[in-house]
Parts: C-alpha cells; sequence; structure tokens
C-alpha cells in the first residue's frame, strides 16, 4: 500500500531564505506526483505535476524534483516571501486515472 | 476555463442528522469526480471517486455515501452524522489522459455537535 510522507511537518523561515520540502513515498512504481498549496480554511492549488517520465518541473521560484527509484521528492522554494506561508502537500497517483494519495504536509512560515 | 463549485462553505449539523454536500464541475465533460476529507491533524483521506455517471467507488467503509446523478454533479451524503464524520470536506475533479491535474473546490467545514 502506498504511503507519503512529508518532512519536516513545520518549517519557519527569514523572507528570502532559499528552502526545500521533502516527500517521499514507499512504492516507486507512480504514474505521476504533484504538489498542491493549501491556505488555511481553503481548497488546494495545483503547483506542478511530474510525471513518472521526468525528473523536475519549474515554475517561477517554484522547483520540483523526482527521483522514482529512491521515492523522493522535493519542492525547492527559492527567495521566500511571506505570501509563501501556507502548508504544502505532496501526493502520488500509482496510475493513470487512479485517486491520489496525499502526505500530511508541511506548513511553512515565512517572516518578514 | 473549467470552474468546481461546492457548497455550503460552512455547516454545523447535530448528531444524528442527515447530511448532503454536493459539488458541480463546469467547462469539462466526463470528469473524474472526487470526495476527500481532511480531519484537524490527518492528511487528506479519499473517500469516494466516479469514472462516470452511477459509477461510485468507495475507499473507507463509513457512514457516508456519495451519487453522481448527472456527468457533472457529485454529491455526498449522510443519512445520520457521527462526531467523527467533523471534518474539512473537499471536492475534486481531473480529466485522464490530460495530465491529469487535479482541482479542488474551495471545501465545506462540517462541525457535528
Amino acid at each position: 500500500k502506498q504511503e507519503v510522507t512529508q518532512i519536516p511537518a513545520a518549517l519557519s523561515v527569514p523572507e528570502g531564505e532559499n528552502l526545500v520540502l521533502n516527500c517521499s513515498f514507499t512504492d516507486s512504481a507512480i504514474y505521476n506526483l504533484q504538489w498542491f498549496r493549501q491556505d488555511p480554511g481553503k481548497g488546494l492549488t495545483s503547483l506542478l505535476l511530474i510525471q513518472s517520465s521526468q525528473r523536475e518541473q519549474t515554475s517561477g521560484r517554484l522547483n520540483a524534483s523526482l527521483d522514482k527509484s529512491s521515492g523522493r521528492s522535493t519542492l525547492y522554494i527559492a527567495a521566500s516571501q511571506p505570501g509563501d506561508s501556507a502548508t504544502y502537500l505532496c501526493a502520488v497517483a500509482n496510475q493513470a486515472g487512479t485517486a491520489l494519495i496525499f502526505g500530511k504536509g508541511t506548513t511553512l512560515s515565512v517572516s518578514s | 476555463s473549467q470552474t468546481i463549485h461546492q457548497w455550503p462553505a460552512t455547516l454545523v449539523q447535530p448528531v444524528g442528522s442527515p447530511l448532503s454536500l454536493e459539488c458541480t464541475v463546469e467547462g469539462t465533460s466526463n470528469p473524474n469526480l472526487y470526495w476527500y476529507r481532511q480531519a484537524a491533524g490527518r492528511g487528506l483521506q479519499l473517500l469516494f471517486y466516479s469514472v462516470g455517471i452511477g459509477q461510485i467507488s468507495s475507499e473507507v467503509p463509513q457512514n457516508l455515501s456519495a451519487s453522481r446523478p448527472q456527468d457533472r454533479q457529485f454529491i455526498l451524503s449522510s443519512k445520520k452524522l457521527l462526531l467523527s464524520d467533523s471534518g474539512f470536506y473537499l471536492c475534486a475533479w481531473s480529466v485522464m489522459g490530460i495530465n491529469e491535474k487535479l482541482f479542488f473546490g474551495s471545501g465545506t467545514q462540517l462541525s457535528v455537535l
């Protein structure tokens, strides 16, 4: 059974710092991996999607990498800003058309 | 463009009362539809998913049920709510074969008292 773990559970950094959020999954035979952002009391917003054949995806200050063989993904946030404060969730799909399995998230706080 | 509507935003219900949460998607056809629950301190738990009208798969045995009466409508129901049904309920959709990004509604915060 696929399990997704995110470390750390919470992270506090000063504005401007570069940071890395980690995600690991137990079954490396995934179809894709997605990173989401969730603001308090809100729904989830998709940030990046990496197909199993890809190694990384970039969007603005965000870069997500995927190492399928080791069951790991990282989300790199460059030059963090207070507006980046949110919970970041990682999720994997085992097969095409199947539901995502989520980690519990990392809650990021960026102070000005 | 595609949009997803989920309502109500918040709901307070007594134990033993019925529940009906509705979700509709616009701007796409034959989406995969999902109901997730997010309880305090826990990750997102998949409750139900549907690949077509009348086709419902349940991931977790529980006090809830789901129905898909129309292509872009997904309903989460309960006949009698339990305290443990409290949580943040999220509807989501994706389209198979189109990178399969998952798009979420704004969620319903349910408190069962």
